[in-house]
């Protein structure tokens, strides 16, 4: 079973600061890697799928890098509205399994 | 607007059963993989099952694999999540999702609100 690994599992920042979290998977995922994003008490949003792709509608200061192993999810200048908590998933095989989160607050 | 609606969660004691349902609505149901996602409390995601659009293919994390059931009745356009043997580390908020891949492994889309189920003696 792939193994995802996050990191930071939280992290404290400014308005307008750039946020990055990373990804880990513990074997080659190709770019079948996305990120979601989840407010206190809400079900968690899709925001970028195949490790780079945009939803539609996701605001365009949210972007994601990476393939194979590493990734990387960035917010470019971060927002009050943009406190959540952030997974990565895998979907190379089943069993598919998601990081184990990123709680992002503001400092 | 994509609407999936989660149900039958509750307060059930270890051992026991339970049946989640998950109505769609706004969307061709049949043409999409479906997806159940739980969440503990104060905890991460965790992928449990999917089901591919016909319902042929049935996928299920190791926790749950032989104790509970993923379906669909593409007519009614709903999917389930039939649960047996449930012990305390099944409490969760489940949560059932769309995949718009055929294979029902892709990405996570559109998301129901989650129903919670609690397993206490």
């Amino acid at each position: 079973d792939i193994q995802m690994t996050q990191s930071p599992s939280s992290l404290s920042a400014s308005i307008g600061d750039r946020v990055t979290i990373t990804c880990q998977a513990s074997q080659d995922i190709n770019i079948y890697l996305n990120w979601y994003q989840q407010k206190s008490g809400k079900a968690p949003k899709l925001l970028i799928f195949d490790a780079s792709h945009l939803d539609p509608g996701v605001p365009s200061r949210f972007s994601g890098s990476g393939s194979g192993t590493h990734f990387t999810f960035t917010i470019n200048s971060l927002q009050p509205e943009d406190i959540a908590t952030y997974y990565c998933q895998h979907y190379n095989h089943f069993p598919l399994s998601f990081g184990g989160g990123t709680k992002v607050e503001i400092k | 607007e994509v609407h999936l609606v989660e149900s039958g969660g509750g307060l059930v004691k270890p051992g026991e059963s339970l049946r989640l349902s998950c109505s769609a609505s706004a969307f061709i149901f049949s043409d999409f993989g479906m997806t159940w996602v739980r969440q503990a409390p104060g905890k991460g995601l965790e992928w449990i099952a999917s089901i591919v659009p016909s319902g042929t293919d049935k996928y299920y994390a190791d926790s749950v694999q032989g104790r509970f059931t993923i379906s669909r009745d593409n007519i009614k356009k709903s999917l389930f999540l039939q649960m047996n043997t449930l012990r305390v580390e099944d409490t969760a908020v489940y949560y059932c999702a769309r995949d718009p891949c055929r294979s029902a492994k892709c990405y996570l889309n559109s998301w129901g609100q989650g129903t919670l189920v609690i397993v206490s003696s």
